[in-house]
């Protein structure tokens, strides 16, 4: 069975400090991770893919498979940050199953 | 292209009365999930199908709950009779092939009262 994992479901920091989404994941196969966000009043979109290895927003994603995480990262947050964010799986074994975590909320204060 | 459109965008019903949503995916996407979010659960698969085939179904709470695709563009899911706890905003989502971004509609909120 895939399972992702996102332990915090509220972040709260300030403008211009570092901000970290854990998220762990149970996949027998080899995953394929993704990050999705949802700005208030918006659609759920896509963030970043682990196959991309890019930086979107200033935001990274690194995958690592010995803890079974794939943290999300920014070093310096910005309120318009403030969002839902998922991690989310793709599982080949299981027919391209896309699984989501509980999801966290980060808040950006001034 | 209009993106994956939902209908309705809200529901309240009457609990045991049946509800039926709507989902239109991308033109040419041959994927389609259908999800549950809650702020205990986050967001929940119910079911997907690739290719209007039904794939996995397990995330479905009960037997109240069925969903068709009875072609590539037209999905619903159904619940009778419905309940207070399916009370929740449910999303369609669509992609083209496996590893590729799934595009979300607005959802629906429903309210079972």
């Amino acid at each position: 069975a895939q399972r992702v994992t996102q332990p915090e479901k509220l972040l709260s920091v300030f403008k211009g400090a570092p901000v970290e989404l854990k998220c762990n994941y149970s996949y027998s196969g080899s995953p394929e991770l993704f990050w999705y966000v949802q700005y208030s009043r918006q659609r759920l979109q896509l963030l970043l893919r682990h196959i991309s290895r890019e930086s979107i927003k200033g935001f990274t994603a690194d995958l690592n498979k010995g803890e079974t995480s794939f943290h999300l990262k920014k070093p310096f947050a910005q309120e318009e940050d403030s969002a839902m964010y998922y991690c989310a799986l793709n599982g080949k074994a299981a027919g391209n199953k896309l699984t989501f975590g509980g999801g966290t909320r980060v808040l950006v204060k001034p | 292209d209009a993106g994956v459109i939902q209908s309705p965008r809200h529901e309240v019903t009457e609990m045991g009365q049946e509800v039926t949503l709507r989902c239109k995916p991308i033109s040419g996407h041959n994927s389609l999930f259908w999800y549950r979010q809650t702020m205990m659960r986050g967001l929940e698969l119910l079911i997907y199908f690739n290719n209007n085939v039904p794939i996995d179904d397990s995330g479905m709470p009960e037997d109240r709950f069925s969903a068709k695709m009875p072609n590539a563009s037209f999905s619903t899911l159904k619940i009778q009779p419905s309940e207070p706890r399916d009370s929740a905003v449910y999303f369609c989502a669509s992609r083209q092939g496996r590893n590729t971004e799934a595009f979300f509609g607005q959802g629906t909120r429903l309210t079972v009262v």
